[in-house]
């Protein structure tokens, strides 16, 4: 069966704070990816990153890192010093067929 | 901006009515969905398209029919809505080319009550 469980419900830091959301994926495909989306306050989902299961490379963006570790089948991503606008959900998703399953989502505050 | 309109935006309607929800896309992309955003459960497929009169189910279709008869246009028809049906419904694009499968881009969204 296709999965995508993200444990973490809420988090709440400190602005500066490093947070790392965890993805945790289950699937019997060898070829698959693997998103992440983010949705602000305003309610728009804004995709922020995708992996294929070909490249285990980790993925740098400014503040934003991504660890894709396909023994542990997780995709876990890291805010470096956070920012109040970093508050928001944030989703993993996975492909299946051509349709994307998500995880319930992790909400994120930062506080000044 | 993947020129993703989603209309109405916001619709209040009473138990039993028929609602019909629109999704237009400017762009020709072959493949659009349409998503449920409830507390608790992420985002939830209920249609997809992936193609002009091309359609199948996903997770959540049940009370869900839909329509495509323009590339354009991805309708959600619920033909006697049930105070289960409140929700935000996204509707979503997705560039996929050839074998590779690219992100999928997201409407605004609509948030439907049903009283």
């Amino acid at each position: 069966a296709q999965k995508v469980t993200q444990a973490q419900t809420e988090i709440s830091v400190v602005e500066k704070e490093d947070v790392t959301l965890d993805c945790v994926y289950e699937t019997r495909d060898t070829t698959y990816y693997l998103f992440w989306y983010k949705q602000p306050p305003s309610g728009e989902l804004v995709f922020l990153i995708r992996r294929n299961s070909f490249d285990e490379q980790n993925e740098i963006s400014g503040r934003y890192s991504w660890n894709f570790q396909k023994s542990t089948s997780s995709f876990n991503f890291t805010i470096t010093a956070s920012q109040v606008v970093d508050s928001a959900v944030y989703f993993c998703a996975l492909r299946y067929t051509d349709k994307l399953i998500f995880g319930t989502g992790t909400r994120l505050q930062v506080f000044p | 901006d993947a020129g993703i309109t989603q209309s109405p935006r916001h619709k209040v309607t009473e138990t039993g009515t028929p609602v019909t929800l629109r999704c237009h896309q400017t762009e020709n992309h072959r493949y659009m969905y349409w998503y449920r955003q409830d507390p608790g459960h992420g985002l939830r497929l209920i249609h997809y398209s992936y193609g002009v009169k091309d359609t199948d189910k996903g997770e959540v279709s049940d009370g869900y029919s839909v329509s495509r008869s323009k590339t354009e246009d991805f309708l959600l028809t619920l033909e006697s809505a049930t105070s289960s049906q409140t929700s935000v419904y996204f509707c979503a694009i997705s560039a996929q080319t050839g074998s590779s499968y690219n992100e999928q881009f997201f409407g605004p969204g609509t948030r439907l009550t049903v009283l």
